[in-house]
């Protein structure tokens, strides 16, 4: 089985530009979840979706928004983009929301904002 | 303070060597613990689920749960190169769905 896929792997923005970043879960699977990775700040959970709801959301502006169409793949996308907001963005799959449902994740999608 | 304090390391053991990290916190309310292996240009994976506190053993890996003390560990055994990694520790909190607070890593380093 193919695991989650995140496309591009990296990208290279200019503050103000705007970014979309899309992900691929595990077929079958309906959860998808976003990450922020910094060395600072570690991993910070962005938002999750399942079956197209957001059904959690992270402490993060509403310049961070995310959508999950009805295949399950899922889309993120930064507007305004600022240099702090240069990080590993990841993506992570699960069958279900459940609180056992382990989570896959991609490799991430590298951000750099010049 | 962050909910969740993890030493980032570097830890450096020979090959053989028992590998102990550890993860602080301070919600008593967190009830899954979780440990993560982080390869270089790779996203995290899974390695041990527990729920409260207690043991739990896996091959070489044994994950501890200490709530009265708010502390888990993650212990190795006979490490191998390949275990060279960022190992992340990760909480849930059960009423607040699925919001994994996670620690920063720490970047273990097994040298045969």
């Amino acid at each position: 089985k193919a695991g989650v896929t995140q496309t591009p792997r990296y990208l290279i923005k200019t503050r103000g530009q705007q970014v979309t970043l899309s992900c691929s879960p595990i077929s079958g699977h309906r959860s998808v979840s976003w990450y922020q990775q910094t060395p600072g700040q570690g991993l910070q959970f962005l938002f999750e979706y399942f079956s197209e709801t957001q059904r959690n959301k992270g402490n993060f502006p509403g310049r961070f928004s995310g959508r999950q169409f009805s295949n399950s793949r899922s889309e993120m996308n930064v507007s305004t983009l600022e240099l702090g907001d240069s990080a590993l963005y990841l993506c992570a799959s699960s069958l279900g929301s459940g609180l056992t449902d382990t989570q896959y994740f991609g490799p991430g999608t590298r951000l750099t904002v010049l | 303070q962050k909910e969740v304090e993890q030493d980032p390391g570097p830890l450096s053991v020979p090959e053989g060597a028992i590998v102990s990290l550890n993860c602080t916190y301070s919600n008593s309310a967190f009830q899954y613990f979780m440990w993560y292996r982080q390869y270089s240009r790779k996203g995290p994976e899974l390695l041990m689920y527990t729920y409260s506190s207690g043991n739990k053993e896996d091959g070489r890996f044994t994950a501890q749960v200490d709530k009265s003390s708010k502390y888990i560990s993650l212990f190795i055994r006979d490490s191998q190169p390949s275990d060279s990694a960022t190992y992340l520790c990760a909480m849930i909190n059960a009423g607040n769905n699925r919001k994994l607070i996670w620690g920063l890593g720490t970047s273990l380093a097994v040298n045969p």
